[in-house]
């Protein structure tokens, strides 16, 4: 089975700080990378879905970038605001991925203080 | 309507009840699939369904016995269940089986074995 590994854990910032979380995964057969964004008592939001080495998305304050060779994603917020407290999930479709069988790492429980 | 819907929101059954979980969706999309989450993990996925035939089953134990009877919606039937089986279930749905869409999820139901 795939091994998705996310850090850190969690991540405590104040409003206003800029802040940074990883995915690593296999670099062998990658085929797609999501991101997902977990509000408490909310239902996952896809941010995005990356296909490419070297692909960078970004919506509003959120980016992210992939590198397949070397097997991780970075996910960036710019400016964190307390509606940013999420629980932020990277995913990656399991056998080498032509199908949406997708394997979560643990996530990145972000808490930003006012 | 970009929204997956799941009812109930919270059940609490029995190990000898027979209940059902719905998720309904009506964007279109071809894929679906039923994920299991116990808390703080991040969510397993447990069937996928592509086409309205079932295309993927994470080896989950038969007291649990999806169904879809159409292309906008998904039930998971229950049946004999253990109290290790108390977990949020998220359906999520997607424009194709393909490991690059994005997924659309629910809001879950919790559920609650006694």
């Amino acid at each position: 089975i795939l091994n998705v590994e996310q850090s850190p854990q969690s991540l405590h910032v104040q409003e206003g700080d800029s802040t940074n979380f990883t995915c690593s995964f296999p670099s062998s057969n990658f085929y797609a990378l999501h991101w997902y964004r977990w509000e408490t008592a909310k239902s996952p939001e896809a941010l995005f879905v990356m296909t490419l080495n070297g692909d960078e998305k970004k919506k509003g304050r959120i980016s992210a970038t992939l590198n397949t060779k070397e097997g991780y994603s970075y996910l960036y917020i710019k400016g964190s605001q307390p509606e940013d407290s999420a629980t932020y999930l990277c995913a990656l479709p399991n056998y080498g991925g032509s199908q949406g069988n997708l394997i979560f790492g643990k996530g990145t429980k972000l808490s930003v203080k006012p | 309507d970009t929204e997956v819907t799941q009812t109930p929101k919270h059940l609490v059954m029995g190990m000898t009840n027979k209940k059902s979980l719905k998720c309904e969706q009506h964007m279109g999309h071809r894929a679906m699939y039923w994920y299991k989450q116990k808390a703080k993990k991040p969510p397993e996925l447990m069937f996928v369904y592509s086409y309205e035939k079932l295309s993927i089953n994470e080896s989950v134990p038969s007291r649990f016995s999806p169904e879809c009877p159409n292309s906008s919606l998904l039930n998971l039937h229950l049946h004999a269940l253990q109290p290790e089986d108390s977990a949020l279930y998220l359906c999520a749905s997607s424009q194709s089986g393909e490991g690059y869409n994005e997924q659309f999820f629910g809001p879950g139901t919790r559920l609650t074995v006694l």
